[in-house]
């Protein structure tokens, strides 16, 4: 069974950074891009970043490039999402999402529950 | 950016009644176009792939057609969980993109 736990998510102030991670299991992590998908609070659904299989190809949101960096850890069956420069426009419960394809521009077959983020000063 | 327009908003039906749902690109996704249903307080599923495949697990009453910029999902009978929030996303190009969703309501 796929299972995709996100963890790292919180309250922070505007400015500072925020580190998410996803633990992934039930799959060879190494066959699929992986994503981050978020909705705002009563809001609809907004891709924020994608990473292929073997991290050559990375993708951002215009909202989010220069700010926010994916990565993945094969080692550990990871996906992070570094979160620099927060603004209140990122509050979100952020979701970790499976690739149903191994290349980077794909439907997103599997979701973990999400993680909180809350920017506010 | 491909921007895609879901109607209507809301649906207000029955049980045993069709559902049918738009999602209009604003340029051809070709067939590269998904639908996922989210209910209250749960992570999104996935429903149909590249336009008209559906999904491990999905039952066959949910259906998906269309291409280029023109899309549906039909239900072809609501069943008391089908009534939700689903959304469309495109994986034609960068950035990838979701709809702003429809409400199925009761």
């Amino acid at each position: 069974e796929v299972q995709l736990v996100e963890s790292g998510g919180g309250l922070v102030q505007p400015g500072r950074s925020l580190r998410l991670s996803c633990a992934a299991s039930g799959f060879t992590f190494d066959d699929y891009a992986m994503h981050w998908v978020r909705q705002a609070p009563g809001k609809g659904l907004e891709w924020v970043s994608g990473i292929s299989w073997d991290s050559a190809e990375k993708a951002y949101a215009d909202s989010v490039k220069g700010r926010f960096t994916i990565s993945r850890d094969s080692a550990t069956n990871s996906l992070h999402l570094q979160m620099n420069s927060l603004r209140p426009e990122d509050t979100a419960l952020y979701y970790c999402t499976k690739g149903r394809l191994v290349v980077v521009v794909t439907a997103f077959d599997h979701w973990g529950q999400g993680t909180p983020v809350t920017v506010s000063s | 950016e491909i921007v895609l327009t879901q109607s209507p908003v809301t649906l207000s039906l029955s049980p045993g009644e069709r559902a049918t749902l738009s999602c209009r690109a604003s340029q051809s996704v070709y067939t590269y176009l998904a639908w996922y249903q989210q209910k209250p307080g749960q992570a999104p599923r996935l429903l149909i792939y590249d336009a008209s495949n559906r999904a491990t697990g999905i039952p066959a009453r949910f259906s998906g057609s269309g291409s280029g910029t023109d899309f549906t999902l039909t239900i072809s009978s609501l069943e008391s969980e089908d009534f939700a929030v689903y959304y469309c996303q495109q994986r034609r190009n960068w950035p990838l993109t979701f709809g702003g969703g429809t409400k199925v309501e009761i």
